[in-house]
């Protein structure tokens, strides 16, 4: 079993749609969950970081965390054609200074104007 | 706002050739990393650094490739003897401290070997 799992789309939505995106993973032992923007040919852009489970919003972004069920996901409201990117989910064991992160494959998302 | 920058953008090397990599994280930043995302494929961990030594690599990070902070600036990834399959984009990435567990990438470099 992959550690972590994400559907790679693409994913196509009407502008103004609210966006899903979600990762699950394996290793019970992740603790810190950060989700990722990633333009084509770009490097990632961190959006998104959370710690344990719960729910945090930025903006129009909300990430979740539910560590009993190893899910998390990352919700766009009011979607725009400039949030049209793929999206990695990516996640680390500890917060210690070497703490690597372990990411998804990433899902594209197109959000049609 | 502070950057992580890398140079070059892109590289394209022979087989066997040796490649420098670099990187200029972010000034206040003290650990230092490298991933590696070759195309259509996940973000991958190479190496991480602190202290000027290595504190963590993976399997990918095999003797052909080297780390270095020659300065209190750049940070350097080098390939020894490129292969076909080191191909892919290379980022690097810095987080400011122990406390804080975000990292910060840098716009990568894409190496093609020939």
């Amino acid at each position: 079993q992959k550690e972590v799992e994400q559907d790679p789309g693409p994913l196509s939505v009407p502008e103004g749609a609210i966006v899903s995106l979600n990762c699950t993973y394996s290793n019970s032992a992740f603790q810190y969950f950060m989700w990722y923007r990633q333009y084509s040919r770009k490097g990632p852009e961190l959006l998104m970081y959370t710690y344990s489970s719960g729910n945090k919003e930025d903006g129009r972004f909300t990430a979740q965390v539910d560590k009993s069920s190893k899910y998390i996901s990352l919700f766009i409201r009011d979607s725009q054609p400039s949030d049209s990117a793929t999206y990695l989910c990516a996640m680390s064991l500890m917060n210690s200074g070497y703490s690597t992160l372990t990411f998804g494959k990433g899902t594209m998302l197109l959000v049609s104007p | 706002e502070p950057e992580v920058t890398q140079t070059p953008s892109h590289q394209v090397t022979q087989m066997g050739q040796e490649v420098i990599l670099r990187c200029v994280p972010i000034s206040n930043h003290l650990y230092f990393y490298w991933y590696r995302q070759i195309l259509g494929q996940k973000v991958e961990f190479l190496v991480s650094f602190y202290n000027n030594e290595i504190s963590e690599k993976s399997e990918i990070f095999d003797d052909q490739f080297s780390v270095e902070r020659p300065d209190g600036s750049n940070f350097t990834l080098k390939i020894r003897s490129t292969k076909l399959e080191d191909s892919a984009m290379y980022f690097c990435a810095s987080k400011p401290g122990l406390d804080i567990n975000t990292q910060y990438f840098g716009p990568g470099t894409r190496l093609t070997v020939l």
